[in-house]
């Protein structure tokens, strides 16, 4: 089975506190992405990636940034934590580009104060 | 913006009532997939449809693709508890899949 596993399952941060999400997968897929998940909203792309070291802007990539240095391995990135960040963050893994299905991890979920 | 719409966003059934989830594109999709939430979950795979017209059957699951493939349907007959979730659809549009706001699934025994 597929395993996505995301560092922590709930954080507390404070305002202007930066702020890492980490995501590893074991399953050696090529592409991994970043959503919010937000009531009425459903889930949105912050950022994904479909190779090491690359990464492209999603719907809503203000206030975030990516890192990808292994293959594994998708870190999420608030530089300067917000209240509109609060959030459940999920990250998701697919074998490669546009196809199959997504397999997302537990989620974290991020309160900033 | 938001490109895939679902409707409606709660629905609350008796038990062994159905119950059919929307979504709606306003652009022509490639192909769209279906995920269900747990309450305390995540998202999990159910489907992916990718013809014109298509429609796959998992159990009780029914799932369609519209014939000019912007919209698609999940019928779920004589639901049951362990149907209690979010559904949700995923639209691809060009090279991105778009995912809808949710349908979420009460079932009271």
């Amino acid at each position: 089975d597929v395993k996505v596993t995301q560092s922590s399952r709930y954080l507390v941060k404070r305002t202007g506190e930066k702020v890492f999400l980490e995501c590893v997968q074991d399953m050696d897929h090529e592409n991994m992405f970043w959503y919010r998940q937000d009531p009425g909203l459903g889930l949105r792309l912050i950022y994904f990636s479909y190779d090491v070291k690359m990464k492209e802007k999603g719907d809503i990539p203000e206030g975030y940034s990516v890192s990808r240095e292994k293959k594994e391995r998708f870190s999420l990135i608030l530089e300067s934590a917000s209240t509109n960040q609060t959030s459940m963050y999920l990250c998701a893994s697919r074998r490669a580009q546009n196809t199959g299905e997504l397999f997302f991890g537990e989620g974290s979920r991020l309160t900033v104060l | 913006g938001q490109q895939v719409m679902q409707i409606p966003q709660y629905q609350h059934v008796q038990e062994g009532e159905d119950f059919t989830t929307y979504c709606n594109s306003s652009t022509t999709l490639s192909n769209i997939q279906w995920y269900k939430q747990r309450p305390g979950g995540h998202p999990v795979f159910l489907i992916q449809l990718v013809k014109s017209g298509e429609v796959k059957k998992q159990k009780r699951l029914t799932f369609q693709f519209g014939e000019a493939k912007k919209n698609s349907s999940l019928h779920i007959t004589a639901t049951q508890t362990t149907d209690v979730g979010t559904y949700f659809c995923a639209g691809r549009v060009g090279n991105q899949f778009y995912f809808g706001t949710g349908t979420s699934l009460t079932v009271i025994p």
